[in-house]
């Protein structure tokens, strides 16, 4: 068990509607990622947040939005949605508490994924 | 091109066998993670590297900075080992990680 927690695990919708996932970093933890894991693709970095702030964004749509509240959960906001967003998405939490500029290199621990599935 | 590449793509082993697997990178970086997908999607931390070698039970992860290549093994390899790995590196003082595709270990007994 990481520590991080993810909800739901399983999340089925149809085309159009709007879906919110939920993630809880590890205790103490500020900075949190979303990925994005389609059927036979790596992994896709989405967002970053750290302490409630956007820090870094990579592949996300228009379509996705993201946060991150004072208690430090955080939320991936998935609109519109297509058949093509059908993934499983990913959170994951770095430790401790030092300045992010100077843990480039803490690890990364993963929730255990929402499986998205758009008919 | 892919700045972290994972060979091989595919790999089955018989249980007990000696698995490697390779990943090569081109850009500079500040450290190196391996990772562990099962087949239900969960994802588990195996090691973060910036130098030298770690070891975990069976497992063993290397880097050589210079040559910008590190290696999984797994000793006596078991049909739990079955699983995708994933390398992912943190190029310089930048935040993101970029992740290799996977390679999709299946170990039989």
């Amino acid at each position: 068990d990481s520590g991080v927690t993810q909800t739901p695990k399983h999340l089925i919708t149809a085309t159009g509607q709007r879906v919110t996932l939920r993630c809880s970093p590890r205790s103490g933890d500020l900075s949190v990622y979303w990925y994005q894991q389609s059927l036979d693709q790596g992994l896709q970095f989405l967002i970053q947040y750290y302490n409630g702030e956007e820090r870094a964004k990579g592949n996300i749509l228009e379509r996705f939005s993201a946060q991150q509240f004072p208690d430090l959960h955080s939320e991936l906001n998935l609109s519109s949605l297509e058949l093509g967003d059908s993934a499983l998405y990913f959170c994951a939490s770095t430790s401790g508490v030092r300045d992010h500029r100077t843990s480039g290199s803490n690890e990364q621990f993963f929730g255990p994924g929402t499986r998205l599935t758009v008919l | 091109k892919n700045e972290v590449e994972q060979s091989p793509q595919n790999l089955t082993a018989q249980e007990g066998e000696f698995i490697t697997i390779n990943c090569s990178y081109s850009v500079g970086i500040s450290a190196l993670h391996w990772l562990q997908q099962h087949p239900g999607g969960g994802i588990v931390s195996l090691f973060m590297l910036s130098s030298g070698k770690k070891k975990h039970g069976r497992l063993i992860a290397t880097i050589n900075i210079q040559e910008k290549h590190s290696s999984l093994h797994i000793t006596a390899s078991h049909p739990r080992d079955s699983a995708v790995y994933i390398c992912a590196v943190r190029a310089g003082n930048n935040r993101k990680l970029i992740w290799g595709l996977g390679t999709s270990l299946a170990v039989n007994p």
